[in-house]
């Protein structure tokens, strides 16, 4: 069946580096989302996005994070500078409508150090 | 801010028996949505409700949204069913997901 893949599956970055996490989400999908899980917490929300704009962020959405999605190709979540607090699992995911079950990526386990 | 509450944490069952997870919510939520995570860490998806219930194979949940509260019953656990599963609840249409703790599955033969 259909399938987000998120690249890489695993990022290792020095604290204050740029890390951009990639994710190619379902052709026909129309609306994109991050989450990020820290080891042994809650999976949070991060951003969702449609139609080439941010709908909603959450408090964990710092200002050092950015999304895009330019000419329909990854779906990407930029962290510059990086910093400690940023190690944790991200998670992609995607749907056709804003009403219906997102399909979920394997995540990205970003170590920052 | 709205919270999504699952119990058990944790919970063991014998192969061939059967018990049930619950989340509970502090608002009224649109849909909620059932996965369980793989030894790999994948999200895989088991249900998505808007109301009523849903059944599959083994597997049943139900979604209150005016008392507030979503179930999973699984029934005839085998130990390929052992892992962590999920309950994440959506309050409008733009999808974001309000997650809970997750409960912890063990199936023993």
């Amino acid at each position: 069946g259909p399938k987000v893949l998120q690249i890489p599956s695993h990022q290792i970055i020095d604290m204050g580096q740029m890390v951009t996490l990639n994710c190619d989400p379902v052709s026909n999908h129309l609306y994109f989302y991050w989450y990020k899980q820290i080891l042994g917490q809650q999976m949070e929300f991060l951003v969702n996005f449609y139609n080439g704009k941010v709908m909603e962020k959450s408090k964990l959405f710092k200002d050092q994070f950015s999304v895009e999605r330019p000419d329909g190709s990854y779906f990407t979540l930029k962290i510059q500078p990086t910093a400690l607090e940023d190690s944790a699992v991200y998670f992609c995911a995607s749907s056709y409508r804003g009403n219906q079950a997102p399909l979920f990526g394997e995540g990205t386990r970003l170590s920052v150090l | 801010g709205d919270q999504v509450e699952q119990s058990p944490s944790a919970l063991s069952l014998h192969e061939g028996t059967g018990s049930a997870l619950r989340c509970n919510f502090t608002t009224t939520m649109r849909a909620v949505q059932w996965f369980r995570k793989n030894s790999r860490g994948s999200l895989i998806n088991l249900f998505y409700l808007a109301s009523g219930t849903k059944e599959n194979g083994r597997l049943k949940s139900a979604f209150d949204s005016k008392e507030r509260y979503s179930t999973l019953h699984i029934r005839d656990a085998q130990l390929e069913d052992s892992g962590t599963y999920f309950c994440a609840a959506s309050n409008y249409n733009q999808g974001k997901l309000i997650f809970g703790q997750g409960t912890k599955l063990s199936i023993k033969p």
